[in-house]
């Protein structure tokens, strides 16, 4: 069974920086893509990005709102995911999902975290 | 504003039918897959139907799904009380070469 749990939210001042991890279990991780995907307090799901596995480039994607501000990385020997967030702002106040992609082709957001909640806020 | 659209909210009576559409355009529903997930209240989303129409396992044949064009829509038949949740289509958008969602439909059992 896999298993995502995400840690490192907060609450954060505007401007700030927060580094969120997702430990992942029951998959082959280093062969996965993975994303986060963000919901507002009260709103719908928000894509943020994606990397894909290093066997297939390790490219990262990101949204508009969050590129050049969020740097998505990953850690294969430790099966973690990482979302660095900089120069926040409150619109980036959020619960952050990591989100498998299916194995198969053409490949789809799978598995869920359970979330963690960033809050920016002075 | 999301680049998928759906209805804020639908409702029905245990054992009815009720259908959730989901609209997009000819760079993303259009050329794309369309899945579809459910969020409980207080609970991450959980995958409901992917590739148009497929079920996990897991998930009862009560849920069907469809594709036409740039709409699609979920079907949720014989109406259970526990259905009650939201619901959100995605796809891949090549326009923006990332993932875009639905605004969420809120579905209420009456």
């Amino acid at each position: 069974e896999v298993q995502l749990v995400e840690s490192g939210g907060g609450l954060v001042n505007p401007g700030g920086s927060l580094r969120l991890s997702c430990a992942a279990s029951g998959l082959s991780f280093s062969y996965a893509w993975m994303n986060w995907v963000r919901q507002a307090p009260g709103k719908g799901l928000e894509w943020v990005g994606r990397i894909k596995s290093q066997s297939e480039g390790g490219t990262v994607d990101y949204s508009a709102p969050v590129r050049g501000r969020f740097t998505i990385s990953r850690d294969d020997s430790k099966n973690t995911l990482f979302l660095q967030t900089n120069s926040l702002k409150t619109d980036d106040t959020a619960v952050y999902y990591c989100v498998t992609n299916s194995n198969s082709s053409p490949r789809y957001l799978d598995q869920w975290g359970q979330g963690t909640l960033v809050t920016v806020s002075s | 504003q999301s680049v998928l659209t759906q209805p804020p909210s639908v409702s029905g009576t245990p054992g009815q039918r009720v259908i959730i559409s989901c609209s997009g355009s000819s760079s993303n529903i259009g050329v794309r897959n369309v899945y579809w997930y459910h969020q409980l209240p207080g609970t991450a989303p959980k995958l409901l139907l992917y590739r148009n129409d497929q079920r996990p396992s897991g998930v009862p044949d009560r849920f069907s799904g469809s594709k036409s064009g740039t709409s699609a829509s979920l079907a949720i038949d014989g109406l259970r009380s526990e259905d009650e949740a939201d619901y959100y289509c995605a796809t891949w958008d090549t326009s923006l070469s990332g993932w875009v969602f639905g605004g969420g439909t809120k579905l209420t059992v009456l």
